[in-house]
């Protein structure tokens, strides 16, 4: 069964980073994209990030663009999101997702439960 | 960027009703659409992929069609595990984006 299982969220001031991981479980890491999708509570879906099998083709949306940085290790079967100059609009429930392709195909057949950012004074 | 809008935003239908729900995209996405249901306090699930090719374990009651700019997902027979809400998602381009939802609530 995949399991995927996000950490690292937490209450943090506009201005600083936060780094967000993603342990992965049940299916072979190494052949498949990973994204990172975030959704305000109550609200629509964003994808934010995402990652070929390789690190050969990295993509961010526009809104975090230079800010974020995503990244994987095979080793830890880990998927990491490293945020950089957090924003108020950056608050919102952080989910990792599988995709159903080795590339970045963009289509998430198991998600995690999300880790929630906040990024408030 | 690609917008996706979805209709009606919320739906009131009862157990065994036909329910139709329309995405909208604006620009030609040929058939890089799917749609997912998304329960209170859960993650999203994906139900369907390539505008109509149903996700393994998905109940056959779910049928997505459309190409191009137009998409509809229907649920056939609505049972009382379907309400919830759902998203389409575009991925014609390395921007993929989302629908805002509908709501399917019991009536």
């Amino acid at each position: 069964e995949v399991q995927l299982v996000e950490s690292g969220g937490a209450l943090v001031q506009p201005g600083r980073s936060l780094r967000l991981s993603c342990a992965a479980s049940g299916f072979s890491f190494d052949d498949y994209a990973m994204h990172w999708v975030r959704q305000v509570p109550g609200k629509g879906l964003e994808w934010v990030s995402g990652i070929s099998w390789n690190s050969g083709d990295i993509t961010y949306a526009d809104s975090v663009k230079g800010r974020f940085t995503i990244s994987r290790d095979s080793a830890k079967n880990s998927l990491y999101l490293e945020m950089n100059s957090l924003r108020a609009e950056d608050t919102a429930l952080y989910y990792c997702a599988k995709d159903i392709k080795g590339f970045n195909g963009y289509v998430f057949n198991s998600w995690g439960q999300g880790t929630l950012v906040t990024v408030s004074s | 960027d690609i917008q996706m809008t979805q209709s009606p935003s919320t739906l009131s239908a009862s157990v065994g009703d036909r329910v139709t729900i329309t995405c909208r995209a604006s620009h030609s996405i040929s058939s890089l659409l799917a749609w997912y249901q998304q329960k209170p306090g859960k993650a999203p699930n994906l139900l369907i992929f390539k505008a109509s090719r149903l996700e393994i374990g998905v109940p056959s009651r779910f049928s997505g069609s459309g190409s191009g700019t137009e998409f509809t997902l229907t649920i056939s027979s609505l049972q009382p595990d379907d309400f919830a809400t759902y998203f389409c998602q575009q991925y014609n381009t390395h921007s993929p984006s989302f629908g805002g939802g509908t709501k399917v609530e019991i009536k």
